[in-house]
C-alpha cells in the first residue's frame, strides 16, 4: 500500500486519559499534515511538518496536543488528559513540497484518519 | 466569516442526473483550488486542482470550473451514480509572504450529496 497510512482507525478512550495516532506518509514525501474534523465540518488544520521539523501550530493545537516526527518519516499525534471536546476524526496527509514558486504541493494524499470519542 | 463557503449544505438528486455544487472564497491570492471527495468515516480523496490560470479541469463524470475574477467554483457531476453518495470540499490553498505555499488548505464545510436510486 502506498497510501497514508493510520493507526488505529478508532479509538475510545475515557476523559482525562492520553492517547497518541500515528501517521506513515507516503514515502517520498516531505511534508505532513494533521488536521481535525468533526461532524458536518471541513477539516481544520492542526500542525504540520518538513521532514523532521515542525513548521507551524495552529491555535486549535492547544498545550495537551503534541506532534512528534522525529526521523522525518511517521508521525504522532499525542493527546493529553482528553477532553469529550476532543472527539473528532483525527486526519493525516502528505505531500511534496518543492521550490518551484508556480507549481507546489504535488501529491497532497490524505489518511483514512483516526476516529476518536472520548467518553 | 469562513474564507471558503459552499452551497447548498446539502443535496438530493435521482440517480442519473446531472448537479451542481458551488464554492465562493475569500482567500486571496491563492496557489490553487482543489475539490475533494469525501465519504462517511473516511480521509478526503482528491477530485480536481486548479491554479489560478485555469478555468476548468475536468476528472470523468466531474468537471470544475474556476472564476478567479468572481472568486467563484464550481463543481458538476453528470450522470450521477449511488456512489456518489458522499461529502464534496472545496478547498483552497493560499502562499504565504514568502511566494510559496507552505500547503496548508483552507476547507470549505462541504456540500453533503446524497443519491438515490
Amino acid at each position: 500500500d502506498t497510501g497514508v497510512s493510520q493507526n488505529p482507525r478508532h479509538k475510545i478512550t475515557k476523559r482525562g486519559q492520553n492517547v497518541t495516532f500515528r501517521c506513515d506518509p507516503i514515502s517520498e514525501h516531505n511534508r505532513l499534515y494533521w488536521y481535525r474534523q468533526t461532524l458536518g465540518q471541513g477539516p481544520e488544520f492542526l500542525t504540520y511538518f518538513q521532514n523532521e521539523a515542525q513548521l507551524e501550530k495552529s491555535r486549535l493545537l492547544s498545550d495537551r496536543f503534541s506532534a512528534e516526527r522525529p526521523k522525518g518519516s511517521f508521525s504522532t499525534l499525542e493527546i493529553q488528559r482528553t477532553e469529550q471536546g476532543d472527539s473528532a476524526m483525527y486526519l493525516c496527509a502528505s505531500s511534496v513540497m518543492n521550490w518551484d514558486r508556480v507549481r507546489t504541493n504535488y501529491g497532497y494524499t490524505f489518511g483514512s484518519g483516526t476516529r476518536l470519542t472520548v467518553v | 466569516k469562513n474564507q471558503v463557503e459552499q452551497s447548498p449544505q446539502s443535496l438530493i438528486i435521482l440517480e442519473g442526473k446531472n448537479c451542481t455544487l458551488q464554492c465562493n472564497y475569500t482567500v486571496s491570492p491563492f496557489s490553487n483550488l482543489r475539490w475533494y471527495k469525501q465519504d462517511t468515516g473516511r480521509g478526503p480523496v482528491s477530485l480536481t486542482i486548479m491554479t489560478f490560470s485555469e478555468n476548468t479541469k475536468s476528472n470523468g463524470r466531474y468537471t470544475a470550473t474556476l472564476d478567479a475574477d468572481t472568486k467563484q467554483s464550481s463543481l458538476h457531476i453528470t450522470a450521477s451514480q449511488l456512489s456518489d453518495s458522499a461529502s464534496y470540499i472545496c478547498v483552497v490553498s493560499y502562499p504565504n509572504a514568502g511566494g510559496t505555499s507552505y500547503g496548508k488548505l483552507t476547507f470549505g464545510q462541504g456540500t453533503i450529496l446524497t443519491v438515490h436510486p
